[in-house]
C-alpha cells in the first residue's frame, strides 16, 4: 500500500524557515517524480514544486522560486521542502504527491501538514 | 502559464442526479487533463487522468471527456459519498495548474 506521510509543519514567524519532510513507503520511491502542492485555508490547490526520480531536475512555481528548495533522499525514501523567508501568504496545508507516468499525474497524496506563518 | 477555468463553482444537487462539471484551458492541452475529488479535511484523490481514463478503484459512475481546450467530468448517478469539491488540472506543461474547483453540495 502506497503511503506518504508529511511532517515538519507548524507555526513560524514571518521571515522564518521550515523544512517539510514526506516519508514514502509501499512503492519504489526512486522510480517516481514527486511534487509538493499547497492549499491555503478555504482556497484551491496550488502546485509548488516537483523533482525528478533521481533528483537531478527540479521545477518551481514562480511564487516560491528562490525561496523554496525541493530535494529527496532516495536511500531514505524521503522527500523534502526547505522553505525560507516565509510570508503570511505561504500559510497553507502542504501535500506531497507521487507522480505516475510523467511529471504531473498525481496519483497518491499524503495527508498534508499545516504551515502557519504568523507573528 | 495555462489558465484552467471550471464551471460552475458550486452546485446543489440530489442523490441519483446526473452531474456535469466543465473545465476550459486557456490553450490546447491535448488530453493532458486530470480530475481530482477532495473531501473536507482530506487530501485530493485522482479520479480521471488523460481526460477520460478512470483511475484504478474509482467507480464507473465517474467519466471524463474532451480534448484540446474543453473538458467534462460527469457523475452519472450521484451517491452520498460524492458530495465533495472537484478540481481539474492540466499536466501538459510546467507549471501544472488547477481549476478553481467545483463544490458539489446536497440540495
Amino acid at each position: 500500500e502506497v503511503q506518504l506521510v508529511e511532517s515538519g509543519g507548524g507555526l513560524v514567524q514571518p521571515g522564518g524557515s521550515l523544512r517539510l519532510s514526506c516519508a514514502a513507503s509501499g512503492f519504489t520511491f526512486s522510480s517516481y517524480a514527486m511534487s509538493w502542492v499547497r492549499q491555503a485555508p478555504g482556497k484551491g490547490l496550488e502546485w509548488v514544486s516537483a523533482i525528478s526520480d533521481s533528483g537531478d531536475r527540479t521545477y518551481y512555481a514562480d511564487s516560491v522560486k528562490g525561496q523554496f528548495t525541493i530535494s529527496r533522499d532516495n536511500s531514505k525514501n524521503t522527500l523534502y521542502l526547505q522553505m525560507n523567508s516565509l510570508r503570511a501568504e505561504d500559510t497553507a496545508v502542504y501535500y506531497c504527491a507521487k507522480s505516475e507516468r510523467g511529471w504531473y499525474r498525481l496519483d497518491y497524496w499524503g495527508q498534508g501538514t499545516l504551515v502557519t506563518v504568523s507573528s | 502559464d495555462i489558465q484552467m477555468t471550471q464551471s460552475p463553482s458550486s452546485l446543489s444537487t440530489s442523490v441519483g442526479d446526473r452531474v456535469t462539471i466543465t473545465c476550459r484551458a486557456s490553450q490546447s492541452i491535448s488530453s493532458y487533463l486530470n480530475w481530482y475529488q477532495q473531501k473536507p479535511g482530506k487530501a485530493p484523490k485522482l479520479l480521471i487522468y488523460l481526460a477520460s481514463s478512470l483511475q484504478s478503484g474509482v467507480p464507473s459512475r465517474f467519466s471524463g471527456s474532451g480534448s484540446g481546450t474543453d473538458f467534462t467530468l460527469t457523475i452519472s448517478s450521484l451517491q452520498p459519498e460524492d458530495f465533495a469539491t472537484y478540481y481539474c488540472q492540466q499536466s501538459y506543461n510546467t507549471p501544472p495548474t488547477f481549476g478553481g474547483g467545483t463544490k458539489v453540495e446536497i440540495k
